[in-house]
């Protein structure tokens, strides 16, 4: 129950294209889900997060949405860029707990 | 921009010894997190630190683990006799909240047990 399930494991995709990758939980008490962006060498940075109040939300070319009732959430990359090959986790947290649950990351690569 | 500062950058160690891997939160955070990546894996939680003690620790953060907050800026993590499984990038970081958000994680000591 404490899982966050992502796909695909790895994308390729062309520049200006959209990149997306999928997450899904089962635990209905997660209430916080960041994603994460990874490059070689680095710790994760945070991206963009979102409660489950809400369906989307958009920063840039970054966009989550969130499907509760399905329990499914999504990172939309729109005008993907070569700089944004890296590794993304997904990941589920709690408003009163400190840790959060990562996904098992998405490798992206964008084609020039 | 402020940076969660983790030293060494990369560790090698023989099974067995113990090994203490360094770690320099933000200042002003203050909550700390040890979370760690096998290669190629997802990133794990490890344990929690809040007003100097443990608030929450995995089934990973067994008895060969232990934290510690020193002096006041710097983190620790101590594991007492490594073992091979114990190869993984160990990952500070911390956060003025206790939602995750504003989590920044440090760049990682690659510990390597031989």
């Amino acid at each position: 129950q404490q899982q966050v399930k992502q796909s695909p494991q790895s994308l390729i995709v062309q520049k200006g294209g959209i990149s997306i990758i999928n997450c899904a939980y089962e635990n209905t008490a997660f209430d916080y889900f960041p994603w994460y962006q990874q490059f070689p060498g680095k710790g994760p940075a945070l991206l963009i997060a979102i409660r489950p109040d809400v369906s989307e939300k958009k920063e840039g070319r970054f966009t989550i949405s969130f499907n509760k009732s399905a329990k499914q959430f999504s990172l939309h990359i729109m005008d993907s860029q070569p700089g944004d090959s890296a590794t993304y986790f997904c990941a589920a947290g709690y408003s009163s707990a400190s840790k959060i649950i990562f996904g098992s990351g998405t490798r992206l690569s964008i084609r020039p | 921009e402020p940076e969660v500062t983790q030293t060494p950058s990369h560790q090698v160690t023989q099974m067995g010894q113990e090994v203490i891997l360094r770690c320099v939160p933000i200042s002003n955070h203050l909550y700390f997190y040890w979370y760690r990546q096998i290669l190629g894996q997802k990133v794990e939680f490890l344990v929690s630190f809040y007003n100097n003690e443990i608030s929450e620790k995995s089934e990973i953060f067994d008895d060969q683990f232990s934290v510690e907050r020193p002096d006041g800026s710097n983190f620790t993590l101590k594991i007492r006799s490594t073992k091979l499984e114990d190869s993984a990038m160990y990952f500070c970081a911390s956060s003025g909240t206790t939602l995750g958000y504003g989590y920044t994680f440090g760049s990682g000591t690659r510990l390597t047990v031989v």
